[in-house]
């Protein structure tokens, strides 16, 4: 079954505004770590955001923020004030455990463009 | 910071032939490290878990005999593909896991492509 389902292959936003990136998980462990990635061409895997379950508040990273809906197991990504620069793939993952032990889960990504 | 690097980035072979690709951990000892595969616009797919001086952990489907990890050090995870051929040919990644505790201490490597001729 799915762990991270990503259900938007591609979107696009104009220059300065913001944009929501969707992400739903699944588990039964009460204890995990979602993470947000950003790909550019490159092909190296950038760290943006990470919100653990038992965090109260949702995540803020500059531009970046996590809409943790935990009863919903959503974790959606919202990047404000987008920027041509933003353009790249952005992976949505899950880490089961807080203890870094067990690999990182991905979805099947996001393609962002960013529209001058 | 800690930082992961791979050797090579980029690799060019001909069907048949094996191909080491390194994975260290600059800065950090590195007890657990993962290797992650990823076609042309596809995710990241876990292939193995490798722990400093004990056998690496397959995913399923990935065959142990064709991918050889070796976790010598606790800076040095190598991931050779033997008797490469075209199918193999894919975007490898590894990361590295770094102390206990905390949550970010998976940090990534900057990938290596393959391309089997």
């Amino acid at each position: 079954a799915q762990k991270i389902t990503q259900t938007q292959p591609g979107m696009f936003v104009q220059e300065k505004e913001a944009v929501t990136l969707d992400c739903t998980y699944d588990t039964s462990d009460p204890s995990y770590g979602l993470f947000w990635y950003k790909q550019p061409s490159s092909g190296e895997m950038i760290f943006l955001i990470y919100q653990g379950s038992y965090d109260q508040q949702n995540a803020t990273e500059g531009r970046y923020s996590l809409n943790f809906q935990k009863a919903r197991k959503s974790a959606n990504l919202v990047i404000s004030a987008s920027q041509l620069g933003d353009s790249a793939m952005y992976f949505c993952a899950m880490r089961e455990g807080l203890s870094g032990n067990t690999p990182l889960v991905f979805g099947k990504g996001t393609r962002l463009s960013v529209i001058a | 910071g800690a930082v992961v690097s791979q050797h090579p980035s980029w690799v060019i072979c001909k069907s048949g032939t094996s191909v080491k690709i390194e994975c260290r951990s600059l800065d950090f000892q590195a007890t657990t490290m993962f290797w992650y595969r990823q076609f042309p616009k596809q995710s990241l797919m876990l292939m193995a878990t490798s722990n400093e001086g004990s056998k690496a952990t397959y995913e399923q489907g990935v065959e142990k005999d064709k991918f050889l990890i070796n976790h010598a050090s606790l800076t040095l995870s190598t991931l050779t593909v033997t008797s490469a051929h075209p199918e193999d040919s894919s975007f490898y990644i590894c990361s590295a896991k770094k102390g206990s505790g905390g949550y970010n201490e998976q940090f990534f490597g900057p990938g290596t492509r393959l391309t089997v001729l």
